[in-house]
């Protein structure tokens, strides 16, 4: 079946560290890979997507690459601010025998950065 | 803000109690998406209305039912509430229903059963 599977947290860096977040999945045909991010208090937001093998997403600062020969959609960033503290989700959008799109959700993992 | 609105914000309430969530969806999207957020099971999906019709289940117990209504707003109904379904539920919603469609997420509802 469909699963993304990520790095369990948390992850704890010093401010400018460089950040990376694994991030794998298996899936049957051309999913779509996202990240989104949870900040305190807050619902999830779109952090970047990419819709087909070797796109590259990214948004502020923060990339990842859809790697169909390692099934990955690693999350990088290569200075990272305590601003940048929340949790991390990969999600995996495909749909099932009868055309119905689904979201397929990592765990998320904790990010707290320290000044 | 991501343009979805979600009430109320916290709820508190006993066991065996039925409580409504209620979401709108930003304007012009017609999918709606239910989630369930809690510190063990992490975030799973409940389930998606697209333009008033169910489109796909997760793990949505029987107790908890949807509905998504002519003017795309959705509710949530959840029943016979026990400790375990204390969890943040969140509602998103997209423009239809495409793999690569963006989901906007409200700010949550809080359930406490107690």
């Amino acid at each position: 079946g469909n699963s993304v599977t990520q790095m369990e947290g948390p992850v704890t860096l010093s401010e400018e560290a460089f950040l990376t977040i694994n991030c794998t999945y298996t899936a049957t045909g051309y999913p779509s890979l996202f990240w989104y991010v949870q900040y305190p208090g807050e619902g999830l937001q779109l952090l970047l997507k990419a819709t087909k093998a070797d796109d590259k997403g990214s948004n502020k600062g923060f990339e990842a690459t859809y790697r169909k020969e390692t099934t990955s959609f690693h999350l990088e960033k290569g200075s990272v601010q305590v601003s940048d503290s929340a949790v991390y989700f990969c999600a995996l959008s495909t749909s099932n025998a009868g055309n119905n799109r689904k979201l397929i959700w990592g765990l998320g993992t904790s990010l707290a950065v320290n000044p | 803000d991501s343009g979805v609105t979600q009430t109320p914000k916290h709820l508190i309430t006993a066991t065996g109690q039925r409580v409504t969530l209620r979401c709108s969806p930003r304007s012009g999207d017609l999918s709606v998406y239910w989630y369930q957020q809690s510190l063990d099971q992490g975030l799973q999906f409940l389930i998606h209305y697209y333009n008033g019709e169910e489109r796909a289940k997760g793990n949505i117990l029987e107790r908890f039912s949807a509905q998504q209504f002519p003017d795309l707003h959705s509710e949530l109904n959840l029943s016979s509430l026990e400790l375990g379904d204390s969890a943040l539920y969140f509602c998103a919603s997209s423009v239809r229903w495409g793999l690569a469609d963006t989901q906007y997420f409200g700010p949550g509802t809080r359930l406490t059963v107690l």
